[in-house]
């Protein structure tokens, strides 16, 4: 079966860094995307990983590794807004998105 | 503000009523998505409609019926349903199924039946 896993939940401090981890078993691979969702809200678009390697978009970054199954999505410079869940989703080999329960993620001031 | 809307934002419904929930997107997107959301659960694929043609339909039960009568709205006909149907009803539109095109979602529908 097709599988991501993430961390239910993690807590960081305000103005320090996070990774969060995604680990996926899916039958193929057509990119990996990650997902902001705050409480309430619509889940929106973050990252979006393809090729091998660490793509950064200012204090979000976003990382893959295809041998391994791998992602993680790393924050810097941590603020309050940055509360949230964070949702892994891997497109498989027939273009459907398979997603992880997401991550939900505690600042502390 | 993500460009798909959804309505109503809130529903209850006892399990013999018929209701519909509507989704509107004027992205210029090919793809439309319906999606259940339930706590602590992953995002599940409920249907997936690519230039107004369903595409694909994840073992839905047959209470829940998906309409596109264009590409820039979905509706989602509801009847008899249960109560563990209780759940966030996302709405999503992509320009494609492919690459690096992201889905863009709508607010939910948070869905009570009771």
């Amino acid at each position: 079966g097709q599988n991501i896993d993430q961390p239910t939940e993690m807590t960081a401090t305000e103005g320090a860094i996070v990774q969060i981890n995604c680990t996926y078993q899916t039958s193929g691979f057509n990119g990996l995307f990650w997902y902001q969702q705050h409480a309430g809200e619509a889940p929106t678009f973050l990252s979006y990983n393809v090729l091998d390697g660490l793509e950064e978009k200012g204090r979000f970054s976003s990382f893959l590794s295809r041998s391994k199954g791998y992602s993680y999505l790393l924050l810097k410079e941590l603020q309050m807004k940055d509360s949230a869940s964070y949702l892994c989703a891997v497109r498989d080999s027939n273009y459907q998105l398979i997603w992880g329960a997401g991550t939900k993620l505690i600042i502390k001031p | 503000e993500t460009g798909v809307t959804q309505t109503p934002r809130h529903l209850v419904m006892g399990m013999t009523n018929k209701k519909s929930l509507k989704c509107e997107q004027h992205l210029g997107h090919n793809a439309m998505y319906w999606y259940k959301q339930s706590a602590k659960k992953p995002l599940e694929l409920m249907f997936v409609y690519n230039f107004k043609e369903q595409t694909e339909n994840n073992s839905v039960p047959s209470r829940f019926s998906p309409e596109c009568p264009n590409s820039s709205h979905l509706f989602l006909h509801l009847h008899t349903l249960q109560p563990e149907d209780s759940a966030l009803y996302l709405c999503a539109s992509s320009l494609s199924q492919e690459g690096p095109s992201e889905a863009f979602f709508g607010q939910g529908t948070r869905l009570t039946v009771v």
